[in-house]
């Protein structure tokens, strides 16, 4: 398996404009989780879903940002309008239902909004 | 509400001595617990984990941590440091509950970033 597919792996946008990061899950996970790293803030859990379903979006920074699992193969964050305090590395993971399994971690987006 | 503190931002070792890495975590019940390392530019890889089996673990490249209950600690130590352990290393903490979606529902700690040298 190729693991955790982020894309894409940088993104430089200006300050107002729409940003959408991408995720593909291992294949058989069952749930996927969007991260946000920052030297300030650390690794923090935006929203994960289990079986394409957003259980918990309390991480969720501010309404300019959503996310979506259409399929259990793909899944989006999407900030609108991006801010300068919005760069940040966001990193996806995917996990099973597994007891003796983890979580797998992307390479993650690094995103500059200036 | 749980937490992961992790004593010492930098750790600075010479290349064969002790590596220890220190993790503390408040939790009302005793959770799962996990060390991360993460590679510049890179995600994280699971080193070990921890969850209510035998409290030493050990895990990839030789790493190990003990579970110890009555000091709320989850200190990641390793025999000999290499230069290939220098990285970004991250405990983190999820509840005991069944169901592997607790697995990555994770609340890290702030970092330890690991300098060997020659």
């Amino acid at each position: 398996d190729a693991g955790v597919i982020q894309s894409p792996r940088h993104e430089v946008t200006e300050m107002g404009q729409e940003v959408t990061l991408r995720c593909k899950p291992i294949s058989g996970h069952n749930s996927l989780f969007w991260y946000r790293q920052t030297m300030m803030r650390g690794l923090e859990l935006l929203i994960y879903f289990n079986n394409n379903v957003p259980i918990d979006d309390s991480g969720m920074p501010e309404d300019r940002f959503s996310a979506k699992m259409p399929n259990a193969s793909f899944s989006t964050l999407k900030i609108q309008p991006s801010e300068p305090r919005d760069s940040a590395v966001y990193f996806c993971a995917s996990s099973s239902f597994d007891p003796n399994t983890e979580a797998f971690f992307g390479q993650g987006t690094r995103l500059t909004v200036v | 509400a749980q937490s992961v503190t992790q004593l010492g931002s930098h750790v600075s070792v010479s290349e064969g001595a002790l590596v220890l890495l220190r993790c503390n975590y408040s939790s009302s019940v005793p959770p799962y617990l996990f060390w991360y390392v993460q590679y510049p530019n890179q995600g994280l890889q699971l080193l070990l984990k921890y969850t209510s089996a035998a409290t030493l673990v050990k895990g990839i490249n030789g790493f190990e941590a003990e579970f110890k209950k009555s000091e709320t600690s989850f200190h990641l130590t390793k025999p000999s440091a290499h230069m290939s352990d220098a990285a970004e290393y991250f405990c983190a903490v999820t509840p005991p509950f069944a169901g592997g979606t607790s697995y990555g529902k994770l609340t890290f700690g702030q970092g330890t970033i690991l300098t060997v040298h020659p």
